[in-house]
Parts: C-alpha cells; sequence; structure tokens
C-alpha cells in the first residue's frame, strides 16, 4: 500500500497567520492517465470530513482562495493564509491513484 | 444540491452483521462512484472501497474483502455497506461519499456484547 507521511502531526498557528502541512508518499502518485489524484481534507470536530483541494491543486466549490495546494510526483504541500478560526481541525492527505486508496495520518491545526 | 443521508446508529453483537444504507440526492445517482470510509474513535482515515451505482462496478481494500459488501438499489438512489462477522475493532464511524467531494454525517456502529 501507498503510505501518506504528514508533517508536522500537530500546528499551533495564530489567528491571521499562515502555515503549510506536508505530506509525501512512498510512491509516485501520477496516474497513468497523467492526472496526479491528491486531494486535501478538513475535518473538524464533530463533523465529517470536507473536501478542500482535489487533483493537487484545485480549490473545490466554496472553498476560499486561503487554502492552496502544490506539489508534484511524491511531495505535496497545503499552505493555509490568513488563518481564521473555522479552519481549526484535523488535516488529511488522500491519494487515489493507486489501489488502495489511502490516507495520511493526519495534522492537527490549533490555535496558539 | 447534493446530498448523503446514512441511516442511524448501531448497537451490535460480536459475530454479528449490520448493514447501512446511504441515500444520495441532488445528482443523477448512477453517474459518480460512492466511497466507503472507516474512521475508528480518535483514529484516522481508512478507505474501505467503492461502488459504481450505474455499473455495479466494485473495488474493494484487501483488507475487508469478506467483511465488506456494497449494493446498491437504483430505484432509491441508496448505496448500502454490510459490514460481516463483526468484532469490537469494528468499532467505528462509517462514512458513505460521492465520488469523495460529498460525505454523509457517518453511522456510528458499536459493536458489544
Amino acid at each position: 500500500d501507498v503510505v501518506m507521511t504528514q508533517t508536522p502531526v500537530s500546528l499551533s498557528v495564530s489567528l491571521g497567520g499562515q502555515t503549510s502541512i506536508s505530506c509525501r508518499s512512498s510512491q509516485s502518485l501520477v496516474h497513468s492517465d497523467g492526472n496526479t489524484y491528491l486531494y486535501w481534507y478538513l475535518q473538524k470536530p464533530g463533523q465529517s470530513p470536507q473536501l478542500l483541494i482535489y487533483k493537487v491543486s484545485n480549490r473545490f466549490s466554496g472553498v476560499p482562495d486561503r487554502f492552496s495546494g502544490s506539489g508534484s510526483g511524491t511531495d505535496f504541500t497545503l499552505k493555509i493564509s490568513r488563518v481564521e478560526p473555522e479552519d481549526l481541525g484535523v488535516y488529511y492527505c488522500y491519494q487515489g491513484t493507486h489501489y488502495p486508496n489511502t490516507f495520511g495520518a493526519g495534522t492537527k491545526l490549533e490555535l496558539k | 444540491q447534493v446530498q448523503l443521508q446514512q441511516s442511524g446508529a448501531e448497537l451490535v453483537k460480536p459475530g454479528s452483521s449490520v448493514k447501512m444504507s446511504c441515500k444520495a440526492s441532488g445528482y443523477t445517482f448512477t453517474s459518480y462512484y460512492i466511497y466507503w470510509i472507516k474512521q475508528r474513535p480518535g483514529q484516522g482515515l481508512e478507505w474501505i472501497g467503492r461502488i459504481g451505482p450505474g455499473s455495479g462496478d466494485t473495488n474493494y481494500n484487501e483488507k475487508f474483502k469478506g467483511k465488506a459488501t456494497f449494493t446498491v438499489d437504483k430505484s432509491s438512489s441508496t448505496a448500502y455497506m454490510q459490514l460481516s462477522s463483526l468484532t469490537p475493532e469494528d468499532t467505528a464511524v462509517y462514512y458513505c461519499a460521492r465520488s469523495l467531494a460529498y460525505w454523509g454525517q457517518g453511522v456510528m456502529v458499536t459493536v458489544s456484547s
């Protein structure tokens, strides 16, 4: 199985600040169709995960432009700027290129 | 708007089975895969597999083969997942999601005698 390694495990940020989360995969996530199926999710306490970014860098409908995704191959980053209270929770990366699809272990974003 | 409404919480005994539902609305049910995801209490997310409601095509995580079975009822736009031979390790919240973009609210399954 493809292992998705997220760092750090937790982050403390100030409101209005900026931060980033890294996600590295044990294999390239470039699919034979040319797409890279790397997604980012936020799970707020007591809620279902919500999609933020799909295929590395595309913001899902309604996601503010404070969130941005980048990367290629095996190395990916989620950046969050101007952090707001509703951004707090656990962030997961996910790969949909290889079976079984796999998630990272999560990064908890907390207020400093 | 796209909505996935899942069935209610279940308390079941070890060795038994449970079948949960995921009713879709707001889109053409047969056009998108339904995914099933497991989340144990306080833990991360685990991909169980997916089913294509139009074709019936399925992909299972090897870890869940023999444990999970996916079905659909196109007439009611509902996907189902049955879990068999339940053990305490199956205690978790189970989510359905349309192409992992739209998620249901989750079903809490508790396996306890």
